[in-house]
């Protein structure tokens, strides 16, 4: 079976750095994905990791350690407009599983 | 280019009867999904159809029937609603492998 643990909430402060955390057991996947979702609206694609490391998209990056089954999502210069649901998710055989995600608060 | 779309964007039904949501892409995606989304619970996969033709169970099929009518649709139907059916529903699709989804903008529904 697949499953995804993350905290359910992190608080910030406004310009500050934060770490979503997901860890995850599963037989075997193809990629570990980032997804945000603000309230009342749909989810929204943010990264991927397919294979072990760090990749960057400009505010945001998100790391894969396969060996330890773990992963985290990186915000910097966090902004107000960062209020939101983040879901990790993984990928195999066309399937794609979803964390419970994690509500960031963000304090001015 | 529309990306995912989903009708109806509301929906109230009383227990026992019966509806579809239908779901469409325009970017010639071979994978379609169909989620629901309830407070605390994340999202559950509900159905899946990796290609035209082919559909599979996820996490949560009971009291669900789907059907992949060509490449750009994808309907969900409840036959006989339950109030524990009340919940957002999301289409997604992704092009194939699972790396990248679109979702739809959701479809809320009511079951009384």
């Amino acid at each position: 079976g697949q499953s995804l643990e993350q905290p359910s909430e992190v608080t910030a402060v406004e310009g500050a750095i934060v770490q979503i955390n997901c860890t995850y057991q599963t037989s075997g996947f193809y990629g570990l994905s980032w997804y945000q979702q603000h309230d009342g609206g749909a989810p929204t694609f943010l990264s991927y990791n397919a294979l072990d490391g760090l990749e960057e998209t400009g505010r945001f990056s998100s790391f894969l350690s396969r060996s330890d089954s773990y992963g985290y999502l990186l915000l910097q210069e966090l902004q107000m407009k960062d209020s939101a649901s983040y879901f990790c998710a993984v990928s195999r055989d066309d399937k794609i599983i979803f964390g419970k995600g994690t509500r960031l608060h963000i304090l001015p | 280019n529309a990306g995912v779309t989903q009708t109806p964007k509301f929906q109230v039904l009383k227990t026992g009867q019966s509806m579809t949501l239908q779901c469409a892409q325009d970017m010639n995606h071979n994978s379609m999904y169909w989620y629901r989304q309830d407070p605390g619970m994340g999202l559950r996969l509900i159905y899946y159809s990796a290609s035209e033709g082919t559909t599979d169970k996820g996490e949560v099929p009971n009291g669900y029937n789907v059907s992949r009518l060509n490449k750009r649709e994808f309907s969900l139907r409840l036959e006989s609603a339950a109030p524990s059916q009340t919940s957002v529903y999301f289409c997604a699709s992704t092009l194939g492998g699972g790396e990248t989804q679109y979702f739809g903008p959701g479809t809320r529904l009511l079951v009384l």
